[in-house]
């Protein structure tokens, strides 16, 4: 079975632009949820999808934002790029979000310079 | 709220060695555990992962971790430490039924040889 798969790999962007990363999440999975990861800041959740909706968010700002299709694939974009959004973004996916369905498999990631 | 402290940052073994990279949680409720292994320019790794039952859990590549709620632990162990477990650990926490994980800051590991 596939893993979970993240386009581009790479990226560079100039302050001020807009960016969108994808997700697509190992096959059966319904939930998926991004992460940053920082130097400074480490780990740090973004959101989460899972039937096309949101149902949980971290502590970012509205330029970030997400959706979920109905496939499960998804997608992040950041608006208005700030130098501090330069990161490995990630993505997991989970089967769901029922007790003992939450073990998330994360892709490879998507750096994202912004300069 | 959740929150994950993995209080060595950098941690050098040689080949052969035992390891143990420990963790710590704070967590009102049974919390969801994790470990994940992470290579320099790579996604993450599940490791292993402790929901309820057995405390010993065991993993993939030889690791195991011991869930201790008297001591809010969750420390990674392997007995003899190979060349190629030189990565970055990072032990993680959910609440059951919830997707969004809390990490800790990770853990570098460096194997000489």
């Amino acid at each position: 079975k596939a893993g979970v798969t993240q386009t581009p790999r790479y990226l560079i962007k100039t302050r001020g632009q807009q960016v969108t990363l994808s997700c697509s999440p190992i096959s059966g999975h319904r939930s998926v949820s991004w992460y940053q990861q920082t130097p400074g800041q480490g780990l740090q959740f973004l959101f989460e999808y899972f039937s096309e909706t949101q149902r949980n968010k971290g502590n970012f700002p509205g330029r970030f934002s997400g959706r979920q299709f109905s496939n499960s694939r998804s997608e992040m974009n950041v608006s208005t790029l700030e130098l501090g959004d330069s990161a490995l973004y990630l993505c997991a996916s989970s089967l769901g979000t029922g007790v003992g369905q939450e073990t998330q498999y994360f892709g490879p990631g998507t750096r994202l310079l912004v300069l | 709220a959740q929150s994950v402290t993995q209080p060595d940052i950098h941690i050098t073994v040689s080949e052969g060695a035992s390891l143990e990279l420990r963790c710590n949680y704070s967590y009102g409720a049974t919390p969801y555990l994790f470990w994940y292994v992470q290579s320099p320019g790579q996604g993450l790794q599940l490791l292993l992962k402790y929901f309820s039952g057995d405390t010993l859990v065991q993993g993939i590549k030889g690791f195991e971790a011991e869930f201790k709620r008297s001591q809010s632990s969750f420390n990674l162990r392997k007995p003899s430490v190979h060349w190629s477990d030189a990565a970055e650990y990072f032990c993680a926490v959910a609440q059951g039924g919830a997707n969004n994980l809390f990490f800790g800051t990770g853990t570098r590991l460096t194997v000489i040889p």
